[in-house]
C-alpha cells in the first residue's frame, strides 16, 4: 500500500526555522495537505496544495514541493507552534486517501 | 459553518460490529464527499473511507473487508460499521467533509472536521 514519511520529529529553539519533510512516490502527481494537531484537538489545515497557505493561518507557514519530497516551513518558530504535523496526499490513482505518520515539533 | 459531530457507543466487544454516525449541521451533505479518520491512542492519523452524497465509497484497502459506509441525505448524517473488531481498532474516530482541489482526485483535503469520538474495543 501506497506510504507517505515523515521523520517522527524536530526539533527547533523558538525564533528558528523547522522544517518538516513528507515524502512519496505518488507526490509528483497528487498534491499534498498538512495539518497541525494539538492535544485532545481535531488537525488544522496549515498548508493545502502543496504551498496554498488558508485564511487565517499566519504567514509564518509555507509549503513546497520538489520530486517526490514536499516541505512544510515554519519561520519563526513560536511556541505555540509545538504541535505534531500530518502530510496527507492521494495514491497515483487519486483514489486512496493517505496521511504521513505525523512529525511531533518540539520547540526547545 | 458546517459542524459535524460522530455519535455512537464508546464501548465495542471484540468481534463485535463498531457504529457510529456523523451529523452534518449548517449545511447539506449532499454534493460533498465525506471521509471517516481514525487515530489510535499517541498514534498517527488513518484514513478509513469515503463517500459520495449519492452513496458511492471508496475504502483504504487495508480495511475493506471490514468497513461499510452509508449515507442517509434525509437525515443529513452519513455512518460508518466496521466488523469483527479488536483492540487494535481502538482508536478516536473523526468524520471530515473533502474540498476536492482536482475533479479527478476526490480525496483532495480534509476542509472540516468533527471533534472525534473515543471508541475502545474491550470486553
Amino acid at each position: 500500500s501506497y506510504e507517505l514519511t515523515q521523520p517522527p520529529s524536530v526539533s527547533v529553539s523558538p525564533g528558528q526555522t523547522a522544517r518538516i519533510t513528507c515524502s512519496g512516490d505518488a507526490l509528483p502527481k497528487q498534491y499534498a495537505y498538512w495539518y497541525q494537531q494539538k492535544p485532545g484537538q481535531a488537525p488544522v489545515l496549515v498548508i493545502y496544495k502543496d504551498s496554498e497557505r488558508p485564511s487565517g493561518i499566519p504567514e509564518r507557514f509555507s509549503g513546497s514541493s520538489s520530486g517526490t519530497t514536499v516541505t512544510l516551513t515554519i519561520s519563526g518558530v513560536q511556541a505555540e507552534d509545538e504541535a505534531d504535523y500530518y502530510c496527507q496526499s492521494a495514491d497515483s490513482s487519486g483514489t486512496y486517501g493517505v496521511f504521513g505518520g505525523g512529525t511531533k515539533l518540539t520547540v526547545l | 459553518q458546517v459542524q459535524l459531530q460522530e455519535s455512537g457507543p464508546g464501548l465495542v466487544k471484540p468481534s463485535e460490529t463498531l457504529s457510529l454516525t456523523c451529523t452534518v449541521s449548517g449545511g447539506s451533505i449532499s454534493s460533498y464527499y465525506w471521509s471517516w479518520i481514525r487515530q489510535p491512542p499517541g498514534k498517527g492519523l488513518e484514513w478509513i473511507g469515503y463517500i459520495y452524497y449519492s452513496g458511492s465509497t471508496n475504502y483504504n484497502p487495508s480495511l475493506k473487508s471490514r468497513v461499510t459506509i452509508s449515507v442517509d441525505t434525509s437525515k443529513n448524517q452519513f455512518s460508518l460499521k466496521l466488523s469483527s473488531v479488536t483492540a487494535a481498532d481502538t482508536a478516536v474516530y473523526y468524520c471530515a467533509r473533502h474540498r476536492v482541489v482536482v475533479a479527478a482526485t476526490p480525496v483532495g483535503y480534509f476542509q472540516h472536521w468533527g471533534q472525534g469520538t473515543l471508541v475502545t474495543v474491550s470486553s
